[in-house]
C-alpha cells in the first residue's frame, strides 16, 4: 500500500535555528515527490518537485533533497515568515493524482 | 495564485441539500482536480478531469459527482450533503497528469 509519512507533526524553532523536516514514502513506483507550503486558510503553494534519488532543489532558505526512501526539507536560518504547514506529496507511476502526507506545522519564534 | 479561483469560499448548508462548488482557471490547463482536506488526513483526491467532458474517480469519490463542460470550469456536486462531507475543498490544475499541480484558495463547507 502506498504511504507517505511526515515527521515531526509540529516543530517550534527559534529564529535562526536551522532544522530539517522529513517525508518518508513507500510507493510502488515514484514518478515525483512534491513539497508544498500551506498558510492557514489558504491553498497549498508549490515549492519543489524532485524526480530521482540524489536530486536537490533550493529556494531562499529552503533546500529539498531526495533519497530512495525519503525526502528532507532543510530550513536554514529560518525567519518568522517561514511559519506554515509544509506538505509532502508523491505521485505514483501510472497515477494522475498526488498522494499527500499530513504535514509538518512549523512555528518560528522571533 | 490568481490563475485559479474557487466559489463560494465559505458555505453552510443542511443535511440532504444539494451543493455545487465551482473551480475556475484562466491558465488553459488540461487537468483539473478536486481534493478534500480533513484533520488527521492528507489531502485526498475526490475526482479529476483530463479534458472537457473527461473525468475519473479518485480515492474518496462516493457521494460526489463532477462535470467539466469548458476547459476553464470544473464543478463538484454533492447530490445530497451529509455531515461527513464537512471539509475544506481544494481545486487544483496541471498541464499534464505528471506535472506540478497548482491549488486554488479552498472552499470551507459545513453541513449541519
Amino acid at each position: 500500500e502506498d504511504q507517505v509519512t511526515q515527521s515531526p507533526e509540529a516543530l517550534r524553532l527559534q529564529e535562526g535555528e536551522s532544522s530539517s523536516l522529513n517525508c518518508s514514502y513507500t510507493v510502488s513506483g515514484l514518478r515525483g515527490l512534491f513539497w508544498y507550503r500551506q498558510d492557514p486558510g489558504k491553498g497549498p503553494e508549490f515549492l519543489f518537485t524532485l524526480y530521482s534519488a540524489g536530486e536537490e532543489k533550493e529556494k531562499e532558505r529552503l533546500k529539498a533533497t531526495l533519497t530512495k526512501k525519503e525526502s528532507f526539507l532543510h530550513i536554514t536560518a529560518p525567519k518568522p515568515e517561514d511559519s506554515a504547514t509544509y506538505l509532502c506529496a508523491v505521485q505514483v507511476s501510472g497515477a494522475n493524482n498526488l498522494f499527500f502526507g499530513t504535514g509538518t506545522r512549523l512555528t518560528v519564534i522571533p | 495564485d490568481a490563475g485559479i479561483t474557487q466559489s463560494p469560499r465559505h458555505k453552510v448548508t443542511e443535511t440532504g441539500t444539494p451543493v455545487t462548488l465551482r473551480c475556475h482557471q484562466t491558465e488553459n490547463h488540461r487537468y483539473m482536480y478536486w481534493y478534500r482536506q480533513d484533520p488527521g488526513h492528507g489531502l485526498r483526491l475526490i475526482h479529476y478531469s483530463y479534458g472537457v467532458k473527461d473525468t475519473d474517480k479518485g480515492e474518496v469519490s462516493d457521494g460526489y459527482s463532477v462535470s467539466r463542460s469548458k476547459t476553464e470550469d470544473f464543478l463538484l456536486t454533492l447530490e445530497s450533503a451529509t455531515s461527513s462531507q464537512t471539509s475544506v475543498y481544494f481545486c487544483a490544475m496541471g498541464t499534464s497528469g505528471a506535472d506540478t499541480q497548482y491549488f486554488g484558495p479552498g472552499t470551507r463547507l459545513t453541513v449541519l
